[in-house]
């Protein structure tokens, strides 16, 4: 029963570069979410979808980009990594009032 | 300033004694979720509260919400080394149309001395 898996765990880049986290669910939920954690400020969401094929923004959206093409898979783009974005990521799924979370990913933005 | 706050944001305590940790909200409270983090690891879910009134325990650990104040409190009875963690509060404070988004408060960091 693996819940919401999350690729890679760790990574590390350079100012400028881009990437893209991967977030698995096995649960057959509708909604999916990406949030951000940092130090003293709680989780904030960066994008969210309510189903396959649709993706809106959350409350820090900017330098993000998401989709959502298959129902189990939501992808978190960085076009252009920025130090700013140095976080760990979480991504999580609900189709109940709680979610359930993957493990998350620390990206450290040099 | 924060729409979920939550207090302390840390807490030290010596294993065996009680603690509760606040969050309160600025707005009204559709659902209040309790979620545990241990470093390194995703969040674990706790407890849900829909409520004014309702409490829900697992093992030591009791979670009211009040409705009036708009504020849950996690309490945990005869704290042990493996309570520590980080506690989260979220909630749903958009009500039906929120899409299950959640909105988190700061988070509080226990740790507990053997």
């Amino acid at each position: 029963n693996a819940g919401v898996t999350q690729t890679p765990k760790f990574r590390v880049l350079k100012t400028g570069q881009s990437m893209t986290l991967l977030c698995a669910q096995d649960m057959n939920h509708e909604y999916m979410y990406w949030y951000r954690q940092d130090p003293g400020m709680g989780l904030r969401l960066i994008h969210y979808s309510v189903g396959e094929g649709t993706t809106a923004k959350g409350e820090v959206p900017d330098g993000y980009n998401v989709s959502r093409l298959k129902k189990q898979n939501f992808l978190l783009g960085l076009e252009s990594a920025a130090p700013s974005q140095t976080s760990v990521y979480f991504c999580a799924s609900s189709d109940s009032p709680h979610h359930t979370f993957g493990s998350g990913t620390r990206l450290t933005v040099v | 300033s924060q729409e979920l706050e939550q207090s302390p944001q840390s807490l030290i305590v010596q294993e065996g004694k009680n603690l509760t940790i606040n969050c309160t909200s600025s707005k009204t409270l559709y659902g209040l979720y309790w979620y545990k983090q241990k470093y390194g690891e995703g969040l674990i879910f706790l407890m849900m509260l829909q409520k004014g009134g309702e409490e829900k325990s697992h093992e030591k650990i009791t979670a009211k919400l009040d409705e009036k104040k708009q504020q849950s409190s996690l309490h945990i009875t005869a704290s042990q080394p493996s309570h520590a963690g980080i506690y989260l509060c979220g909630a749903d404070l958009a009500g039906g149309t929120s899409y299950g988004k959640l909105t988190f408060g700061q988070g509080t960091i226990l740790t507990v001395h053997p």
